[in-house]
């Protein structure tokens, strides 16, 4: 069955330092997604891409994060510098279009000391 | 705005009984309704959705949800709970015709032996 892989799965990053997550689709999935999960929380999406375009990156702070889809593939997410409170799952999903579900990863758990 | 309520923290069940997860949403237009189950330090995992058509709809491991348009509901049931229930449970809303899925704060579920 085809799945969403996310890579790493774990990271301990220090604070001020960068720190990278990469996650590949389920193939012919347009739709991309990056959820943010504080432990015990729901899933807050971060940025959503529509093929290689990003179609909302309303909650994204911008000032550290940034998310590249180039090919309109595979996808990378990027913190620069990490905060403490950056400390999450990054969740990644793909959907194949309207009406159908997301499905995720299992997700990177970061740890910011 | 799309908004999804969990009002339980947490549900307690013995095993054998069943269960009730409860889920209420607001959106503009038609609904699309989504659970998904997530076991600790994993992903989430897709249980069932609703798009159209019967307002009960069937799922992975016995699950089971009910939508209700006039109270604006999409309850999460199962007729017998097993101790393997146990688990963190989002309830998520997509108006159609958009891509973004919104998530509940999710619902503890634990199931006593």
């Amino acid at each position: 069955e085809a799945e969403v892989a996310q890579s790493p799965r774990y990271k301990i990053t220090e604070k001020s330092q960068a720190v990278a997550f990469w996650c590949d689709p389920i193939s012919g999935h347009a739709t991309l997604y990056w959820y943010r999960q504080i432990l015990g929380q729901g899933p807050e999406l971060l940025v959503q891409f529509q093929d290689e375009s990003v179609v909302d990156d309303s909650q994204l702070p911008k000032d550290r994060f940034s998310a590249e889809r180039l090919k309109g593939v595979d996808s990378t997410l990027k913190i620069q510098p990490a905060e403490l409170g950056d400390s999450a799952m990054y969740l990644c999903a793909s959907s194949f279009g309207d009406g159908t579900e997301a499905f995720f990863g299992q997700g990177t758990r970061l740890t910011v000391v | 705005a799309q908004s999804v309520a969990q009002p339980e923290d947490q549900v307690n069940v013995a095993e054998g009984n069943p269960l009730t997860v409860k889920c209420t949403y607001s959106v503009s237009g038609n609904p699309y309704l989504f659970w998904y189950v997530q076991y600790p330090n994993r992903g989430l995992q897709f249980l069932l959705k609703y798009i159209t058509g019967d307002n009960l709809v069937k799922g992975s491991y016995g699950f089971e949800a009910e939508f209700n348009k006039s109270q604006t509901s999409f309850h999460l049931k199962k007729p017998s709970a097993l101790v393997s229930d146990s688990a963190l449970y989002f309830c998520a809303v997509k108006a159609s015709g958009t891509y973004k899925y919104i998530f509940g704060t999710g619902t503890r579920l634990k199931v006593l032996a």
